[in-house]
């Protein structure tokens, strides 16, 4: 079975500045997505960004940017000019492009900073 | 554009009892999967719907059953629950058996 590793608990940073999270995965498979998900304390899962594992480019979206590096199984997000809005915890995930299962880590929770 | 939804968004139960949660998959989703979310973890795959049918299955016991209608809104039963059961359970649509997945806010339940 895939397996899903953040090995970081506890992030902070100080508003405005730059952080990253870093997600290791493991898998036996060539084509697969990778996720970001925010869990702000009101619960809802939302998505941040998806990245297809046969693409070479690392996706972006706003003030969020993955560095995704297939023959390492790393996938770590950046977030830039951190916002109070920004601390909630971050889950990383994996799907196989062949399955409908989406594995976990257990989480990242971050702490915006004023 | 109707997002998500799922109810109710707590309840608490005792052990041995049954319970049901609802979802309503976003507009134009044809795809429901719920997870269960113990405390301090990440959200662990039940099961997926796809067009009414179950299409994959997690490593949960039979007694985690569901459906899903013909409008694409599913539930979850749960039968002769456990206090291990408690947990928050997140329901996530999506457009397709293999897409991106946007979840629920989650019902919160509590076995005593």
């Amino acid at each position: 079975a895939q397996t899903v590793t953040q090995s970081q608990p506890e992030m902070s940073v100080q508003e405005a500045e730059t952080v990253t999270l870093s997600c290791t995965y493991d898998t036996s498979e060539s084509d697969y997505y990778l996720f970001w998900y925010k869990q702000p304390p009101s619960r809802q899962m939302i998505l941040v960004i998806r990245q297809e594992a046969y693409k070479q480019q690392n996706a972006t979206e706003n003030r969020f940017s993955v560095n995704f590096q297939k023959a390492a199984k790393s996938f770590s997000l950046k977030i830039s000019d951190s916002q109070l809005g920004d601390a909630a915890m971050y889950f990383c995930a994996y799907r196989s492009a062949t399955g409908n299962q989406f594995y976990f880590g257990t989480g990242t929770s971050l702490t915006v900073i004023p | 554009e109707t997002g998500v939804t799922q109810s109710p968004t707590h309840l608490i139960k005792t052990r041995g009892q049954q319970v049901t949660l609802r979802c309503s998959s976003q507009s134009g989703h044809n795809t429901v999967s719920w997870y269960q979310q113990a405390l301090g973890q990440g959200p662990q795959f039940i099961f997926q719907y796809y067009r009414e049918e179950e299409n994959g299955r997690g490593n949960f016991p039979p007694r985690f059953s569901g459906l899903q209608f013909p409008n694409y809104s599913s539930e979850l039963n749960v039968n002769a629950l456990e206090l291990d059961d408690s947990a928050l359970y997140l329901c996530a649509s999506s457009t397709q058996t293999r897409g991106s997945e946007y979840f629920g806010p989650g019902t919160r339940l509590l076995v005593l």
